[in-house]
């Protein structure tokens, strides 16, 4: 079945400094891949997503491109605020179908000024 | 942008009882799911939903069943509790498949087995 490996658990930054997250997966389709952002007490919310290998999604600042070749996603920013804490996850979907998404672990950003 | 509603926000349950989690979402989709988040597992799939009367299991279905009576509501059902199904659980809505697959999910569901 699809795998997403988010192997940073927690990044601190301090303001302005540039953030790299990064996720591999596995998959046997051509997959739409997304970076969802979890608030405290709240639930998941789309930052992104990226439908083509080597295409870029951008949001809020916020990068993401995929490499289907090494079968990585990352997700940057270049000057991170501390309004920017929160938990990353790198998810995705076969677009082909109605299910759900295959979630990363995710990633604690802590960003303080 | 989707609405997706879970009630209740909060929920003491007992090992043995049965439990109902409900979600609505005014945004006229089609599909359904619900998830639960633990730690160190990030948020797994239970169950989702092509539509009205239909249902589908996940990834994780065992202990769960769910219903769907309508396009707007979607419920979870704990038929007998267990204390290892405590955990925080979201509710989410989409669109059909396809490149346009995203999800809106509700504010969640902290449920606690005792």
């Amino acid at each position: 079945g699809d795998s997403v490996t988010q192997k940073q658990g927690q990044v601190t930054l301090s303001e302005d400094d540039f953030l790299f997250i990064n996720c591999t997966y596995s998959t046997t389709t051509y997959p739409t891949l997304f970076w969802y952002v979890q608030y405290p007490g709240q639930g998941p919310q789309l930052l992104l997503k990226v439908t083509t290998a080597n295409n870029k999604g951008i949001s809020r600042g916020f990068e993401a491109t995929y490499d289907k070749g090494t079968t990585s996603f990352h997700l940057q920013k270049a000057s991170v605020q501390e309004s920017d804490s929160a938990v990353y996850f790198c998810a995705l979907v076969d677009p082909n179908y109605a299910q759900g998404l295959t979630f990363g672990l995710g990633t604690r950003v802590s960003v303080f000024p | 942008e989707a609405a997706v509603t879970q009630s209740p926000r909060n929920k003491v349950a007992v090992t043995g009882g049965k439990v109902t989690l409900s979600c609505n979402q005014t945004n006229n989709h089609n599909n359904m799911y619900w998830y639960r988040q633990d730690t160190g597992h990030g948020l797994r799939l239970i169950h989702y939903s092509y539509g009205a009367g239909s249902t589908e299991k996940g990834d994780i279905p065992d202990g769960y069943k769910a219903s769907r009576p309508s396009q707007e509501n979607f419920s979870l059902i704990l038929e007998l509790a267990t204390p290892s199904q405590t955990s925080v659980y979201f509710c989410a809505s989409g669109d059909s498949w396809g490149s346009y697959a995203e999800q809106f999910f509700g504010p969640g569901t902290r449920l606690t087995v005792l």
